[in-house]
C-alpha cells in the first residue's frame, strides 16, 4: 500500500531565509508525485509535479522539488521565502491510478 | 481559462435540512472528484467520476450522501439529512485523463457547517 509522510507538521521560518518541507513516500511501483499549496480559506493550488524525466522539479512561485528515487522522497524548497509564502503545503502521490495519497501537510509561517 | 467553479462558498444549515453541493470542472476534463477535508482527517476522496460515471464511490460515507454528475459540465453532492459532523470543506477536482499524467485541478471548496 501506499502511503505519504510529511514529518514536519509546522515550519517557522524567517522572511527571506530558505525553506525545505520534507515528504517521504512508501510505494513498490513508479509513482508520479505532486505539491499543493493552500492558502488560508482557499482550495488547493498545484505548485508543481513529477511524472517522469529530469529528477529537479520547478514551479511556479520560485519552489522547486527533487525526486529521489533512492530515498523515496520529495521534498519542496524555496531558497528565499516571503510572507506571502505562509501557507499550508500538502504533498500527493499517486500510481498512476485516479487515487491521490496525500500527506497530513506542512503549515508554513514565514515571519517578519 | 476558468477553473474548477463551485457554489455555494459558504453554506450554514441546521441539522436534519438537505444541502447541495455544486461543481463545474474545466471545460474538456473527463474525471471529476469530490473531497471532503477536516481537521480530523485531512483530505478524503468520497467519490470519483469518469466520462459521467461513478468509478469509486466507497469513500461516500454513508447513505446521506449522494453525488451525480448528468453531464460532463455538472455534478452535485447532496447530503440529506446533514448533521453536525457533516461540517468540513468539500472540493471538487477535475482532471484530463491521460496516460502519464494524473494532475487533479480542484476548485475553491464549499465551506459547510451543519449546526
Amino acid at each position: 500500500a501506499q502511503s505519504v509522510t510529511q514529518l514536519d507538521s509546522q515550519v517557522p521560518v524567517f522572511e527571506e531565509a530558505p525553506v525545505e518541507l520534507r515528504c517521504n513516500y512508501s510505494s513498490s511501483v513508479s509513482v508520479y508525485l505532486f505539491w499543493y499549496v493552500q492558502y488560508p480559506n482557499q482550495g488547493l493550488q498545484l505548485l508543481l509535479k513529477y511524472l517522469s524525466g529530469s529528477t529537479l522539479v520547478k514551479g511556479i512561485n520560485g519552489f522547486e522539488a527533487e525526486f529521489n528515487k533512492s530515498q523515496t522522497s520529495f521534498h519542496l524548497r524555496k531558497p528565499s521565502v516571503h510572507i506571502s509564502d505562509t501557507a499550508e503545503y500538502f504533498c500527493a502521490v499517486s500510481s498512476g491510478t485516479y487515487k491521490y495519497i496525500f500527506g497530513t501537510g506542512t503549515r508554513l509561517k514565514v515571519l517578519a | 481559462d476558468a477553473g474548477v467553479i463551485q457554489s455555494p462558498r459558504h453554506e450554514v444549515t441546521e441539522m436534519g435540512q438537505e444541502v447541495t453541493l455544486r461543481c463545474k470542472p474545466i471545460s474538456g476534463h473527463n474525471s471529476l472528484f469530490w473531497y471532503r477535508q477536516t481537521m480530523m482527517r485531512g483530505l478524503e476522496l468520497l467519490i470519483y467520476f469518469n466520462n459521467n460515471v461513478p468509478i469509486d464511490d466507497s469513500g461516500m460515507p454513508e447513505d446521506r450522501f449522494s453525488a451525480k454528475m448528468p453531464n460532463a459540465s455538472f455534478s452535485t453532492l447532496k447530503i440529506q439529512p446533514s448533521e453536525p459532523r457533516d461540517s468540513a470543506v468539500y472540493f471538487c477536482a477535475s482532471r484530463w485523463r491521460v496516460e502519464g499524467d494524473q494532475t487533479q485541478y480542484f476548485g475553491p471548496g464549499t465551506r459547510l457547517l451543519v449546526l
